[in-house]
């Protein structure tokens, strides 16, 4: 089974412009969540999402949104990127949003300069 | 209500044993483990339930103290592709199996295992 994917796999940004992240989930994984993690430190969350609905929402700004389509796959959105949104982002998916096992994929590489 | 994960880092010889620690200061739902190498993603490890559920990889060992509110990854006979950042994510829930919810992770122990 393929396992989580994500696009692109670096992106190179300057100041003020917007990206935008995409994932696909599992095969039969309903809930995506997104994570920011910083050189050297453990993944923060952003955003979960569940059956196309935001269930949770991390302590981020307004500049990120996200969504999730019928196919579950989602797209993060940062908009106003600062020099502090350079990161690896992450997208995890799961069956249900509690008590299960989250998969990550492979990330995208933001630099913003 | 970051997690805390201790040691900071840890440096084996091959075929030694290694304990990570991971405690919070709020009621868990559930301990997830992750060993993450350099440029890549986090990989699963394992996962304890509030109950005393566990489901991850046959050749790794954890516990979970409900009690304390800590949990620990024993890592025996180190092999060097054992090498990595370990993290523990830490849920808090118990709303219901669709409801939200989050991971919260620690900083991280950098495990070396060194032939």
């Amino acid at each position: 089974d393929a396992g989580v994917t994500q696009s692109p796999t670096h992106l190179i940004k300057t100041r003020g412009q917007h990206v935008t992240l995409r994932c696909s989930p599992i095969s039969g994984h309903k809930s995506v969540s997104w994570y920011q993690q910083v050189l050297g430190q453990g993944p923060q969350f952003i955003f979960q999402y569940y059956e196309k609905e935001e269930r949770g929402r991390g302590n981020f700004p307004d500049r990120f949104s996200a969504r999730q389509f019928p196919n579950y796959s989602s797209e993060l959105n940062v908009n106003a990127l600062l020099l502090g949104d350079s990161a690896l982002y992450l997208c995890a998916s799961s069956l249900f949003t509690q008590r299960e096992t989250q998969y990550f994929g492979p990330g995208t590489r933001l630099l913003v300069l | 209500q970051q997690p805390v994960q201790s040691p900071q880092a840890v440096i084996l010889r091959e075929g030694e044993d290694a304990v990570i620690n991971c405690s919070s200061s709020k009621a868990l739902y559930s301990v997830h483990w992750y060993r993450q190498k350099h440029g890549e993603a986090p990989v699963f490890l394992m996962i304890l339930l509030k109950g005393g559920e566990q489901k991850g990889h046959e050749k790794i060992s954890a516990s979970f103290n409900e009690k304390k509110q800590q949990s620990s990854l024993y890592l025996t006979a180190s092999q060097l592709s054992y090498s990595g950042t370990y993290f523990c994510g830490t849920e808090r829930g118990g709303r219901g199996e669709t409801s939200g919810s989050r991971l919260t992770f620690g900083e991280g122990t950098q495990l070396t295992v060194n032939p």
